[in-house]
């Protein structure tokens, strides 16, 4: 069965600063994958996927995400950021068997000032 | 993208009563799905709920205890019944687009007393 890590249940970071969060999948075959944010009191907003092709994917709000096979990674990162950018955030791997998403156990993400 | 609301936002129930949400999605899809956020943590798969048809439930969930209704292509309910307080939880529908990804829904957040 296919399994999300994100290592960081919490990270703070500087406003202005650049930011990275970490996702780790154990998956049988090329996997798609996603990232969502989720700021408080919210559903979960799609920042961005990967299926296939070029392995750094852009996506909203400045965020890009990169594949790494041999890594069996999918990390998100964004150069600066903004003190709107305070949320959780999920990485999440689709099942070849039903469109299902498994999900990651989130990173909280909190912004100084 | 899809734009999915629900109904209602959040309720306080009492424990043995049950609890139908709504979710409303505003174009035709094929395949829904119901998650479950208990508090701080991630999200899990309940079901899903496709038209016509039964739902499909994930290892943990049961029928009787999540109901699920899919009359047509825009709109599903989940039932919570005989609720405890460990149903104390957001509860969250998304509908599947075109591209794999998943396109989710404000959440109903529910505290049972």
């Amino acid at each position: 069965a296919q399994s999300v890590t994100q290592p960081d249940i919490h990270i703070t970071v500087s406003e202005g600063a650049s930011l990275e969060l970490r996702c780790n999948y154990s998956y049988g075959a090329t996997p798609y994958l996603f990232w969502y944010v989720q700021s408080p009191g919210q559903g979960l907003q799609l920042l961005l996927k990967y299926f296939s092709g070029d392995t750094l994917v852009q996506g909203i709000k400045g965020f890009e995400a990169e594949f790494k096979r041999s890594q069996s990674s999918f990390n998100l990162r964004k150069p600066s950021v903004h003190w709107s950018d305070a949320a959780e955030y999920f990485c999440a791997v689709e099942s070849a068997a039903g469109n299902k998403l498994t999900f990651g156990g989130g990173t909280r993400v909190l912004v100084k000032p | 993208s899809a734009v999915i609301s629900q109904k209602p936002s959040r309720d306080i129930c009492q424990r043995g009563t049950s609890l139908t949400i709504q979710c409303q999605v505003d174009s035709q899809v094929t395949m829904m799905f119901w998650y479950r956020q208990q508090p701080g943590q991630s999200l899990t798969l309940i079901a899903t709920a496709n038209q016509g048809s039964e739902a499909t439930y994930e290892s943990g969930f049961v029928i009787d205890k999540f109901p699920i209704s899919r009359p047509n292509l825009t709109f599903s309910t989940l039932t919570v019944s005989n609720m405890s307080p460990e149903d104390s939880s957001i509860y969250l529908c998304s509908s599947l687009g075109t591209g794999h990804e998943q396109y989710f829904g404000p959440g109903t957040r529910l505290t049972v007393t």
